[in-house]
């Protein structure tokens, strides 16, 4: 199996552009997670699916942030406009099931933004 | 609600010392818990987990964590640190329920002196 699979690796853009982060789960996994990581605020989770249906958006930062799971397959996390403190690393993960904690969660390599 | 807490922010240990690193909980239940660790530009890769059963639990890389309720913890040892465990770890707590996630503490960076 590949594992979760994130692209791009790195992204360089300048504040106001809009951004997109693409994700790729484990297939067969029926849960998918959005991590933030900065060294001032740690690991935050930012939403997370469940067969594609978004379960909780509470951590989404604000309206500029948007994600999507058009199939199982597939998710994307947008930033529209984009600044420069959502540079951060963006971590997607996948679990097999529903059942909450009782499911490892398997980590993507992390997306690299930095806004300009 | 529930929280995980690193008391240590960064620990450096000599090679083939034994290493603890500490994690404390708040949950009203018995917790789900696990350990994950991220090496430098990498994702986070699972160590180990507890449910139930033996307290002590045995992961991968010669790592075991003991859960104690009595003092809410849940903390990694490893008798014989190797030069290649320099990473983050982090703790993480969770509930056994559709539609709820982990939640996870600030990390532990571990340095490896030779």
């Amino acid at each position: 199996d590949a594992g979760v699979i994130q692209s791009p690796r790195h992204e360089v853009t300048e504040m106001g552009q809009e951004v997109t982060l693409r994700c790729k789960p484990i297939s067969g996994h029926n849960s998918l997670f959005w991590y933030r990581q900065t060294m001032m605020r740690g690991l935050e989770l930012l939403i997370y699916f469940n067969n594609n249906v978004p379960i909780d958006d509470s951590g989404m930062p604000e309206d500029r942030f948007s994600a999507k799971m058009p199939n199982a397959s597939f998710s994307t996390l947008k930033i529209q406009p984009s600044e420069p403190r959502d540079s951060a690393v963006y971590f997607c993960a996948s679990s097999p099931g529903l059942a909450g904690a009782s499911d490892t969660q398997y980590f993507g390599p992390g997306t690299r933004l930095t806004v300009l | 609600a529930q929280s995980v807490t690193q008391p240590d922010i960064h620990i450096t240990v000599s090679e083939g010392a034994s290493l603890e690193l500490r994690c404390n909980y708040s949950y009203g239940a018995t917790p789900y818990l696990f350990w994950y660790v991220q090496s430098p530009g990498q994702g986070l890769q699972l160590l180990l987990k507890y449910f139930s059963g033996d307290t002590l639990v045995q992961g991968i890389k010669g790592f075991e964590a003991e859960f104690k309720r009595s003092q809410s913890s849940f903390n990694l040892r490893k008798p014989s640190v190797h030069w290649s465990d320099a990473a983050e770890y982090f703790c993480a707590v969770g509930e056994n329920q559709a539609g709820t996630a982990l939640i996870f503490g600030k990390g532990t960076t571990l340095s490896v002196s030779s």
